[in-house]
């Protein structure tokens, strides 16, 4: 049972250095979406996705991109690395837009 | 934008404690539901809940949705220290069918067990 995959799980990068954060799910689920996280924040929305080819933003698209062009996969992609885009990501997907969501393990980005 | 409310930040129980914790919004949601953090790894659902005044058990563990519903709680009965970890709640709010519907999240609380 993989649920939900991200890669890579750590990554540093420099300013201004490109990445793209790959999240991929196994359950045929139509609903994706990005959050990150930072330390007594709680997850804020970056991008979402409810269904192939069908992207909207979150509360804090700025800096990333993204796009869905398979239901199983949905990479975040960061254009020019900034230190305040230092935060630990997590993918997450769900049936439909009123069913839970499951969560991927998270890939932690230091952006120096 | 849609919030939740969650406080405290920390809350520190001695094992064996019961403890409650509460979710508050101005807006209404849904479906709440409430997850689970262990350090380096993603959130994990515990209860989901899907109708106003509902009231669901998963072991030790019970959550309510308010009737209202912008509000739920989250009960821990006898902790134990695999207790410990960050404690979210998300509501989902959007139309009937769920479309525009994007899940919004508290900020957590850190729930420490003292042995």
């Amino acid at each position: 049972n993989a649920g939900v995959t991200q890669t890579p799980k750590f990554r540093i990068l420099k300013i201004g250095q490109s990445m793209t954060l790959q999240c991929a799910q196994d359950m045929n689920h139509n609903y994706m979406y990005w959050y990150r996280q930072d330390p007594g924040m709680g997850l804020k929305l970056i991008y979402y996705s409810v269904g192939a080819g069908i992207t909207d933003k979150g509360e804090v698209p700025n800096g990333y991109n993204v796009s869905r062009s398979t239901t199983e996969d949905f990479p975040l992609r960061l254009e020019l690395a900034a230190p305040s885009q230092t935060s630990v990501y997590f993918c997450a997907s769900s049936y439909s837009g009123r069913t839970e969501a499951f969560f991927g393990q998270g890939t932690r980005l230091t952006v120096v | 934008g849609q919030q939740l409310n969650q406080s405290p930040q920390s809350m520190f129980i001695q094992e064996g404690e019961d403890v409650s914790m509460n979710c508050t919004s101005s807006s209404i949601f849904n479906t709440w539901l409430w997850y689970k953090q262990d350090p380096g790894e993603g959130p994990v659902l515990l209860i989901a809940l899907y109708k106003a005044g509902e009231l669901t058990s998963n072991g030790r563990l019970t959550a309510q949705f308010g009737i209202t519903r912008k509000d739920s709680f989250l009960n821990i009965s006898a902790s134990i220290p695999s207790d410990v970890g960050i404690y979210f709640c998300a509501g989902l709010a959007g139309n009937q069918t769920g479309a525009n519907s994007k899940l919004t999240f508290g900020k957590g609380i850190t729930l420490s067990v003292r042995p």
